[in-house]
């Protein structure tokens, strides 16, 4: 399967825990997007990467908030001292710089709840 | 943050019966107008990139249409079938950025 692959796709931890998400976007992809998805609401951004530089941040996004993409591949998105606000799906994509439409292209999600 | 608004919020029609939903954005940021379908479990699905003022794109029993201008773009699916269940997504691409609507549910009742 050579498409974005998010792990793990179910996450449930108490409040105050720390959650690490991963996403493997599709390997000649140089764009790296995080998402965020809460009931009745679309897709928030949160930050976004080209190659290994986290190149904008989200002003939503709290200090608990951190994303790498270390080596300009996969991505780590990692949430410390959860709350239960946390809750929500958390979408990646990727798309390719050179698409002059910069379509993108998204893993099945990783669902967090936080009890 | 820029608004981009979907509606109906959610559909409920018969199978075989045509419909359509609405995109609106700001027309001053825009560089393309994206389609998705997301159906539950799965992760969302491009149907349409749009970038031309009057733009019409078609894919089977699925259109779109774009007005730049004004600021709106139409899906319309004709002859529905239960299998069109899911939720439809546009997002603005200002270049850099994507930004999304609430989607619109639809569900097709056999």
């Amino acid at each position: 399967d050579t498409g974005v692959s998010q792990n793990p796709r179910h996450k449930i931890t108490k409040r105050g825990q720390n959650v690490t998400f991963r996403c493997d976007p599709i390997s000649e992809h140089n764009r790296l997007y995080w998402y965020r998805q809460t009931l009745g609401q679309g897709p928030e951004f949160l930050t976004y990467f080209q190659n290994e530089a986290q190149l904008e941040k989200s002003r939503l996004l709290s200090d608990r908030f951190s994303a790498e993409r270390p080596k300009g591949s996969f991505s780590t998105l990692e949430i410390q001292r959860t709350e239960q606000g946390d809750s929500a799906m958390y979408l990646c994509a990727s798309s390719l710089i050179l698409n002059p439409t910069g379509e993108l292209f998204f893993g099945e999600g990783s669902r967090l709840t936080v009890l | 943050i820029l608004n981009v608004e979907q509606s109906p919020q959610s559909l409920h029609v018969q199978e075989g019966d045509s419909t359509n939903f609405t995109c609106s954005f700001p027309s001053s940021n825009f560089y393309a107008l994206h389609w998705y379908r997301w159906e539950t479990a799965k992760s969302p699905e491009a149907l349409f990139v749009m970038t031309l003022n009057g733009d019409e794109k078609k894919k089977g029993r699925i259109s779109a249409t774009l007005n730049t201008k004004e600021g709106y773009s139409y899906l319309y699916i004709k002859g529905s079938q239960p299998e069109d269940s899911a939720t439809y997504l546009c997002a603005l691409n200002t270049g850099n950025q994507f930004y999304f609507g609430t989607g619109t549910s639809l569900t097709v009742i056999p």
